[in-house]
């Protein structure tokens, strides 16, 4: 069965360090999603895509975070400067389209900021 | 703005019985979807169970079913004959038809007990 690829699964970076994840969605996937997951909540949505586009980064903090995805496949979301409360776990997933199909999640990237 | 509530933090229950997870929501839409979700520990979060907001029919997926009020804006899942297995984070989330953008309630942590 197809899956969310993440890499990579835990990063330790000291504060002001830049730090970059990496998403391959399910094969033919045209909608992914960057969520922040901090200990203890539920996911919250960073950023939205559908293929290269951005649709959605109202809460992207934009002054550190950037995301791309330039061929509309794979994505890097990155932290620059990175800061002690961006520790979490970074959730990449995708769906077919926007049509309301199933949204599969990767298995994470767990970040701790010393 | 959308938000979801899941007032259980932890929820426990012992193999073979069965248990009911909580959830409220709060939207001004009539059309939108509801989700279970259940994140196992260092797993990646997998889809449960799904109801689409215009049908009546409760959802059901083998030992997973939902009690869906729509007037009250409960969504509750119950999961029968508990198994080791099924012990995980579940999350509640709703989305829309318009923005495709899935809100987590907080989650209920779920023991189970032989």
């Amino acid at each position: 069965e197809a899956e969310v690829a993440q890499s990579p699964r835990y990063k330790i970076t000291e504060k002001s360090q830049a730090v970059a994840f990496w998403c391959d969605p399910i094969s033919g996937h045209a909608t992914l999603y960057w969520y922040r997951q901090i200990l203890g909540q539920g996911p919250e949505l960073l950023v939205q895509f559908q293929d290269e586009s951005v649709v959605d980064d109202s809460q992207l903090p934009k002054d550190r975070f950037s995301a791309e995805r330039l061929k509309g496949v794979d994505s890097t979301l990155k932290i620059q400067p990175a800061e002690l409360g961006d520790s979490a776990m970074y959730l990449c997933a995708s769906s077919r389209d926007r049509s309301g199909n199933t949204i599969y999640f990767g298995e994470g990237s767990w970040l701790t900021v010393v | 703005a959308q938000t979801v509530t899941q007032s259980q933090p932890e929820m426990s229950v012992q193999e073979a019985e069965t248990v009911t997870l909580s959830c409220t929501y709060d939207t001004s839409e009539s059309d939108y979807y509801l989700f279970w979700y259940k994140q196992p520990p260092s797993r990646q979060m997998i889809l449960v169970i799904r109801q689409e907001a215009y049908k009546q029919q409760n959802a059901t997926e083998n030992r997973f079913s939902v009690n869906f009020q729509k007037a009250a804006k409960s969504f509750s899942l119950k999961i029968s004959d508990s198994q080791l297995g099924d012990a995980a984070m579940y999350f509640c989330a709703y989305r829309t038809y318009n923005t495709d953008k899935l809100i987590f309630g907080t989650g209920t942590r779920l023991q189970v007990f032989p």
